[in-house]
């Protein structure tokens, strides 16, 4: 099936420092990509929709500013956390829709755990 | 205002037992409902869609307009099924974005 990468898996890093996370359609395009994030034995939320060429859409209550996402290619979208703070710690998701041959299908990524100290 | 309503945090049975995890949604159009599942350490996966009407893995759901229901339902639980459930709607297709549930851990004991 399709494959949906995110690197790293797993970061931590000092409060006021930036992260970036990335997340890849391995084996198709995707011109659209969602970031999803989880708390401890939590549902996921999304944050915000990854538009291939055009700005990302944010869900409410989510700090663009905060939160930076940049669809750069078909296959590409990251994530970055910019000044993050130990509230920022969390797990960090991304999906990428996949055309079936009768319906479009989700993918997961495993998942980025990040830690801010 | 869209919403999924997984009521239950854990559901705890006996292998052979039969399972039913409930969910209930809002929302005022025509929504298409799905049910995703986590095994332990594994990433999100699709488990089955209302529109598909298909059994996967023995799991059947079947979602009830009037009820605002799509509860999944299996005969005789596996310990294999032993996974975090997620029930998510989406508002047309699946292009658009995944409201989930709060998920529900089935716990199948031998």
């Amino acid at each position: 099936g399709a494959v949906v990468s995110q690197h790293p898996s797993r970061v931590i890093c000092k409060s006021g420092t930036s992260v970036k996370i990335e997340c890849r359609s391995l084996d198709f395009q995707a011109t659209t990509m969602f970031w999803y994030r989880q708390f401890p034995k939590k549902s996921l939320m999304l944050m915000a929709t990854s538009n291939e060429g055009s700005k990302a859409t944010y869900e409410q209550g989510v700090e663009k500013d905060k939160f930076l996402i940049n669809h750069a290619s078909l296959t590409l979208s990251t994530l970055t956390v910019t000044s993050a703070h130990p509230e920022d710690s969390s797990f960090y998701i991304c999906s990428a829709p996949r055309p079936g041959r009768t319906q479009e299908t989700q993918y997961f990524g495993p998942g980025t755990r990040l830690l801010v100290l | 205002a869209q919403r999924v309503t997984q009521p239950e945090k854990l559901l705890s049975v006996f292998k052979g037992a039969p399972v039913e995890l409930k969910c209930n949604y809002s929302y005022s159009g025509s929504p298409e409902l799905f049910w995703y599942v986590q095994y332990s350490r594994q990433r999100l996966q699709l488990l089955l869609r209302h529109i598909s009407r298909e059994s996967i893995k023995g799991f059947t759901a079947d979602l009830n307009k009037g009820e605002t229901s799509f509860h999944l339902k299996k005969p005789f639980a596996q310990e294999e099924d032993s996974a975090m459930y997620y029930c998510a709607l989406s508002a047309s297709g699946g292009y658009n974005k995944l409201i989930f549930g709060a998920g529900t851990r089935l716990a199948v004991h031998p």
